[in-house]
């Protein structure tokens, strides 16, 4: 799981709270991402960030929010509004990829948010 | 919009066996490439990629893929395999142009060896 790394492994939320979970990485890389990972259904992109004090969002935003404060932190806060937010979530970060080429993603081992 | 699709959702082959785990995809222009392999409750790791050049690609623990540009399919190959190989193994693309770097992951293939 090479330098990433998430807490808590395991996650527990009773519904309508909001849980923020963690993603450092000691890699100096400057892109970092947030997968969703549902069974029979791949990972899915929920926001990605290319540089410090920026980010975007993915294919599945909506309930989701990150901030990007430093180069090593991505954190992700799942919100009361992600309707079904039981699932594998998965940090990944990279070398920025540029047009001519595009560098593999580093992943964290993942923590697993159970909603009761 | 770029997709891939990785046809099988297990496959089973006897150790020592050669093995294939199948991904076609679909891009507007040529393709980035990879290979991702997941143990149970566990992160990502990568095998292997395409981005240009020779189309057998040689990657980590013995596995290699064939890009093929004209079927659009990128198959995960090892010659012979091992009880360790089994694993979630998947596919994904970049288009090179226009894709906002941004990976598309196939569903997975679930790889069982067995003795």
């Amino acid at each position: 799981d090479g330098g990433i790394t998430q807490s808590p492994k395991y996650l527990f939320r009773k519904e309508g709270q909001n849980v923020t979970l963690s993603c450092e990485q000691n890699l100096n890389h400057d892109a970092m991402y947030w997968y969703r990972q549902d069974p029979g259904q791949g990972l899915r992109l929920i926001y990605y960030s290319q540089i410090v004090n920026d980010f975007q969002k993915g294919d599945i935003a909506e309930g989701y929010s990150v901030s990007r404060e430093k180069k090593e932190s991505f954190p992700l806060t799942v919100t009361s509004a992600q309707k079904n937010p039981t699932a594998f979530y998965l940090c990944a970060s990279s070398i920025p990829s540029s047009g001519s080429s595009h560098n593999e993603q580093f992943f964290g081992p993942g923590t697993r948010l159970t909603v009761l | 919009a770029q997709s891939v699709a990785q046809p099988e959702d297990q496959v089973n082959v006897a150790e020592g066996n050669p093995l294939t785990v199948k991904c076609t995809y679909s891009v507007s222009g040529n393709p980035y490439l990879f290979w991702y392999v997941q143990y149970p409750n566990r992160g990502l790791q990568f095998l292997l990629k395409y981005i240009t050049g020779d189309n057998l690609v040689k990657g980590s623990y013995g596995f290699e893929a064939e890009f093929n540009k004209s079927q659009t399919s990128f198959h995960l190959k090892k010659p012979s395999a091992l009880v360790s190989d089994s694993a979630l193994y998947f596919c994904a693309v970049r288009a090179v142009t226009g894709g906002g770097n941004k990976l598309t992951f196939g569903t997975g293939t679930q790889l069982k060896v067995e003795l």
